[in-house]
């Protein structure tokens, strides 16, 4: 079992549609982050959060530090948004090493 | 544009070719890594460098052999690679010490191994 798992794997949904794809982590982490990865393989950070919520523009970020859980929520979903959205948890202790989801791949569709 | 890059974007390589990946960070950090991404598998973290100093090694084969000459550069050293090392190699770049700090990622190179 990974230490972080993110859910769904797949997520198709039409444009405009709410979006929340889901990170639970079994480890102790200082911070966990959010990173979107285009076709063609750039990661970008979207989002590192260590309490409650985030927001920027159409993306927010919210994380439960005593249920280990995070979420991801798109609203006014566009095709533009559609990429493999990945958790990465950043463990206690200040260290440089992330534990990584899978990742979510995104499909939203016009 | 992340501030980093990385060359070539795609490799295609024989399996007793020896070649160089590299990293470039035009962000002033001072750490760098170098990450696997295989299909359908997490992001795996090959090597750190802390102030050219590798503090990471995540128990990569020597096949693999990374370079850090500068705080801006890293280069991954490739060497009778395997079918099975083909994947997407990432580089990032950070500022260190300060555990949770966003990492960087650059355009990574796709390496494909005969």
């Amino acid at each position: 079992k990974n230490e972080v798992e993110q859910s769904p794997q797949n997520l198709t949904a039409q444009e405009g549609e709410f979006i929340t794809i889901n990170c639970s982590y079994s480890v102790g982490i200082s911070a966990l982050h959010w990173l979107q990865q285009h076709p063609g393989g750039g990661i970008v950070s979207l989002f590192m959060l260590s309490s409650g919520k985030k927001k920027h523009g159409r993306l927010i970020a919210t994380i439960n530090i005593q249920e280990k859980h995070s979420s991801l929520h798109i609203t006014a979903s566009h095709p533009r948004d559609s990429a493999v959205y990945i958790c990465a948890a950043a463990p206690n202790f200040g260290n440089e090493k992330l534990t990584f989801g899978t990742g979510t791949r995104l499909t939203i569709i016009p | 544009e992340t501030g980093v890059t990385q060359t070539p974007r795609h490799l295609v390589m024989g399996m007793t070719n020896k070649k160089s990946l590299k990293c470039e960070q035009h962000l002033g950090h001072n750490a760098m890594y170098w990450y696997k991404q295989s299909a359908k598998k997490p992001l795996e973290l090959m090597f750190v460098y802390n102030f050219k100093e590798q503090t990471e090694n995540n128990s990569v084969p020597s096949r693999f052999s990374p370079e850090c000459p500068n705080s801006s550069h890293l280069f991954l050293h490739l060497h009778t690679l395997q079918p099975e090392d083909s994947a997407l190699y990432l580089c990032a770049s950070s500022h260190p010490g300060q555990g949770a700090d966003t990492q960087y990622f650059g355009p990574g190179t796709r390496l494909t191994v005969l």
